[in-house]
């Protein structure tokens, strides 16, 4: 298994600001992923993010407003750009792993972002 | 594309009933299809998953079946506990390294 750890596991900020989340992996992996869950919604792939190579996005999520870093195997940040009120979601971190036949998808607890 | 469609919410339930949440999908190609469960204040865990067709995933005494003519992963167990009170998310994956695709999530309470 993955065990996944975020920074910070909550946080209250205010509009136009930005926010960055922190993903930390227990091993090393090729794949990771982020998602947003809106309050009471879904998830919401954002995007994947490889070592390696440039991030690749979701339609209707866009590089300015979402950029993510991936600089090794065990690491990636999601930054909150010039955030709303609609931004206030739980955001998660994850990652695949090989699991002999196909993989399986391991989350983090989530970092929950409240805008005001 | 892929998607997911899972039957709306919430479902309240007496402790001992029979549950089933319903899960239809849409793929290109033969994909694993997974049910996730949240509860109250945890994360996303994975429940059980079938890879392919006529597999069937259980855990925790609950159980799914892929049915590949129907397009279907439905969840059942056959005597809910208060325990199992939570959202529960359908999702697929198509085959290669793709990302989980989710339903909309099933709130279950179950009382007393």
């Amino acid at each position: 298994s993955a065990v996944i750890s975020q920074k910070p596991s909550r946080d209250i900020c205010q509009r136009g600001t930005s926010l960055t989340i922190q993903c930390q992996v227990d091993s090393q992996v090729t794949m990771m992923f982020w998602y947003r869950q809106q309050p009471g919604q879904s998830l919401t792939l954002i995007a994947t993010a490889n070592q390696g190579s440039e991030a690749t996005y979701e339609s209707g999520f866009v590089i300015d407003k979402f950029p993510i870093s991936r600089p090794n195997l065990t690491f990636s940040t999601l930054t909150v750009s010039n955030m709303s009120p609609e931004d206030s979601s739980i955001y998660l971190c994850s990652v695949a792993v090989s699991r002999g036949r196909g993989d399986e998808q391991f989350f983090g607890p989530g970092t929950r972002l409240t805008v005001l | 594309g892929n998607s997911v469609t899972q039957m709306e919410g919430p479902v309240t339930l007496s402790e001992e009933a029979f549950l089933t949440i319903n899960c239809t999908y849409t793929a290109t190609g033969y994909p694993s299809l997974f049910w996730y469960v949240q509860y109250p204040g945890e994360g996303l865990q994975l429940l059980l998953k079938a890879t392919k067709a006529d597999d069937k995933g259980s855990n925790k005494g609950f159980e799914a079946t892929y049915r590949k003519e129907t397009t279907s992963f439905h969840l059942e167990k056959g005597s809910v506990q208060v325990s199992d009170s939570a959202v529960y998310f359908c999702a697929l994956r198509d085959s290669g390294n793709t990302p989980l695709v989710f339903g909309k999530g099933t709130r279950l309470s179950v009382i007393a």
